[in-house]
């Protein structure tokens, strides 16, 4: 069983490039989400979806989008790579009546 | 907006002790709440999930109460192990329902042998 699986697990960018970071789940979850971790910020939400082709902004979503085609996968786009969107980024989904999240490995980023 | 906080950020034990992790909330009405465990280098695992409705749940050597009158939830791990060691994070949903969580910044704990 995979559950959440995010690739790649290492990735380094420059300054206006622009990348997707790939989130998976095998668990028929509906509803997904991506994170973003910062050294003394916690977890914020950047953007979510609550079904296929339904999608909605977080707490920090500029510079990211999101597109939700099948239930299965929910990628985040990075469209022009900035230093501030250095971090280490997880995809979580859950069950929608429990609410219980199920996060990835994370994505580690790196923007020269 | 819900604020999540956690005290203290670093926590030392020696091996065999109970202890509590604290987890503050500033919304009452919040929708659940969730404590996660992180391993360094990893993603996070899910412990416990509190609904609304709930006043605590158990699993194994782990206990999660939430009190949404004082907006606190506390993590009480009976009989530590030195694999307990990790940063432990909580997270709030809020109100308007589990979508969006908001999480604490961690308590990092160390139990040694």
């Amino acid at each position: 069983n995979a559950g959440v699986t995010q690739t790649p697990k290492f990735q380094v960018l420059k300054t206006g490039q622009s990348m997707t970071l790939q989130c998976a789940q095998d668990m028929n979850h509906e509803y997904m989400s991506w994170y973003r971790q910062d050294p003394g910020m916690g977890l914020r939400l950047i953007h979510y979806s609550v079904g296929a082709g339904i999608t909605d902004q977080g707490e920090v979503p500029n510079g990211y989008n999101v597109s939700r085609s099948t239930t299965e996968d929910f990628p985040l786009r990075l469209l022009s790579a900035a230093p501030s969107q250095t971090s280490v980024y997880f995809c979580a989904s859950s069950f929608r009546f429990t609410g219980e999240l199920f996060f990835g490995e994370g994505s580690r980023l790196t923007v020269l | 907006k819900q604020e999540v906080t956690q005290i203290p950020a670093a926590l030392s034990v020696p091996e065999g002790e109970n202890l509590v992790l604290n987890c503050s909330f500033t919304d009452s009405a919040i929708y659940n709440l969730q404590w996660f465990r992180q391993d360094p280098g990893k993603g996070l695992t899910s412990l416990l999930l509190i609904q609304s409705s709930q006043r605590e749940q158990t699993s194994g050597r782990l206990n999660a109460s939430l009190d949404k009158s004082s907006g606190r939830s506390t993590l009480y791990i009976a009989a530590s192990q030195p694999g307990d060691s990790a940063t432990y994070l909580c997270a709030g949903a809020e109100n308007t329902g589990f979508q969006k969580l908001v999480f604490g910044t961690g308590t990092r704990l160390l139990v040694s042998p």
